[in-house]
C-alpha cells in the first residue's frame, strides 16, 4: 500500500523566481518510481518528472529537478526560472513497479505571477 | 512519443440512463490501463484496473455492477456508467502503461460527466 501527503494546498511564485513543493510519501514496495504530474487547467495530465527510487542521484528536467530523500521518504520538485505556464496543479505520485498504478497526493495548487 | 486517446471529452446524461467512456492506446499495446475518478478540486481517485481479457479489478468502495469495464484488445478499455445519478457527475480519466521496461503512465484527455 502507497500513501502521498502533499502539505502544501496552494503555493505562489513571482515570475523567473524558483519554488519547490514538497511531497512525502510511504510504500511497502521494495522497488518503486515517483512521479511528479502537473495538471493545468485543460485538466489533462502531463508528466513533469520521474525519479527510480533504486537511484541516488535526483533527477533533472530542464527547469525541474528532485530532491530524492530515500530514507526519509520525500521527494519535493523544485521549479526554476518559473513562467506563468507553469500555473497548474501539480500531484506527486509514487508507483510500484510493473502494472501496478499511480497513487495520487491531494495536490498543491501552483500559480505563477506576473 | 505514447498517445492515448479518451472520448467523448464531455457528455450529458439523464439520470436513470448508461453512459459509455472510450479509452484507445494509439501507438502502443496496454494490457493494463486503469480509470481514475476526478472530483471539482480534488485529487484523482483510482477506480478500477483493466485487465486485457479478464475481469476488472476495482477498489474498496467502487460499486462493479455501476461502474462497468471491458477491456476486449490491447488497445481498448471501456468504462460504462449504468443508471447515471447526479452525484456520479465527475471528470474520469483513463491511463495506459506502454510494456515493460516503461513505468511511465501516459493518460487520456478525461471526460466529464454531467448527469442532469
Amino acid at each position: 500500500a502507497q500513501t502521498v501527503t502533499q502539505s502544501q494546498p496552494e503555493m505562489s511564485v513571482q515570475e523567473a523566481e524558483t519554488v519547490t513543493l514538497s511531497c512525502t510519501y510511504d510504500t511497502s514496495e521494495s522497488n518503486y518510481y515517483l512521479f511528479w504530474y502537473k495538471q493545468p487547467p485543460s485538466r489533462q495530465m502531463i508528466l513533469v518528472i520521474r525519479q527510480e527510487a533504486y537511484k541516488q542521484q535526483n533527477a533533472t528536467e530542464n527547469r525541474f529537478s528532485v530532491n530524492f530523500q530515500k530514507a526519509a521518504k520525500s521527494f519535493s520538485l523544485k521549479i526554476s526560472d518559473s513562467q506563468l505556464g507553469d500555473t497548474a496543479m501539480y500531484f506527486c505520485a509514487p508507483k510500484g513497479s510493473g502494472n501496478t498504478p499511480l497513487v495520487f497526493g491531494k495536490g498543491t495548487r501552483l500559480s505563477v505571477i506576473a | 512519443g505514447a498517445v492515448v486517446s479518451q472520448h467523448p471529452s464531455w457528455v450529458i446524461c439523464k439520470s436513470g440512463t448508461s453512459v459509455k467512456i472510450e479509452c484507445r492506446s494509439l501507438d502502443f499495446q496496454a494490457t493494463t490501463m486503469f480509470w481514475y475518478r476526478q472530483f471539482p478540486k480534488q485529487s484523482l481517485m483510482l477506480m478500477a484496473t483493466s485487465n486485457e481479457g479478464s475481469k476488472a479489478t476495482y477498489e474498496q468502495g467502487v460499486e462493479k455492477d455501476k461502474f462497468l469495464i471491458n477491456h476486449a484488445s490491447l488497445t481498448l478499455s471501456t468504462l460504462t456508467v449504468t443508471s447515471a445519478h447526479p452525484e456520479d457527475s465527475s471528470f474520469y480519466i483513463c491511463s495506459a502503461r506502454p510494456g515493460t521496461g516503461n513505468e511511465k503512465l501516459f493518460f487520456g484527455s478525461g471526460t466529464q460527466l454531467s448527469v442532469l
